[in-house]
């Protein structure tokens, strides 16, 4: 299963777009990239997943690079609520039950 | 819609005693997967169940079991308790084949604390 590498800790200003980085250098052609966030005392929560195309949500954007080694989450307009431990993941599709977890980046959002 | 269901929220065990903690995924979702969380380890693999059949198993020794029921609510047992095993334990539900789908929702945990 390919690692990731994130940053152990970012900080953010209230309104600010936060810019999580993660490193996927062994990231193989057929695994996606997923993206979840654990608020303190709460189970994570999906934020987004994409291929190889950057994606947008409601919630988020994810870009990935064109050689798919790297790729960068973006909160827009980040808020207090937003902070969290946030976790980048390679893993199959159809094979989320595999998906190794890491340590994340915790992200501190500031007044 | 609820969310995912997961009893107790808090537990506290003695070295070899055993424990049963409880799942019941969002209505509709039929795999279900459990993670072990600690400040050590992060957040481990241990099984998922799909339609009352086991598909996949983490690195965990046998003490840890589990199992699915016919409504797919599902349950885990750890027996005979180490302080090792005081952590977070995580139930996530998908909706259809496991992890077909690309989403995982998380219930809040069953926090085990083991004396």
């Amino acid at each position: 299963d390919a690692k990731t590498t994130q940053p152990t800790s970012m900080d953010c200003a209230e309104g600010r777009a936060a810019n999580l980085p993660c490193n996927h250098s062994t990231i193989s052609g057929n695994e996606y990239v997923y993206w979840y966030r654990q608020i303190h005392s709460q189970g994570p929560q999906y934020i987004i997943h994409g291929l190889k195309n950057n994606e947008t949500n409601e919630m988020a954007s994810l870009i990935i690079t064109e050689d798919r080694k790297s790729s960068t989450l973006i909160l827009p307009h980040a808020t207090l609520r937003d902070t969290a431990v946030y976790y980048c993941i390679v893993g199959q599709y159809g094979a989320t039950n595999k998906l190794i977890f890491g340590t994340g980046t915790l992200l501190a959002v500031q007044p | 819609k609820a969310g995912v269901t997961q009893t107790p929220r808090y537990l506290i065990k003695t070295r070899g005693q055993q424990v049963t903690l409880s799942c019941s995924p969002i209505s509709g979702h039929r795999s279900v997967s459990w993670y072990q969380q600690t400040p050590g380890q992060g957040l481990q693999f241990l099984f998922e169940y799909f339609s009352e059949t086991q598909r996949n198993k983490g690195n965990f020794p046998g003490r840890f079991s589990g199992r699915q029921f016919s409504n797919s609510r599902s349950e885990m047992n750890v027996s005979t308790l180490e302080l090792g095993d005081s952590a977070l334990y995580l139930c996530a539900s998908s909706p259809g084949l496991a992890g077909v789908g690309g989403e995982l929702f998380f219930g809040e945990g069953s926090r085990l604390t083991v004396l």
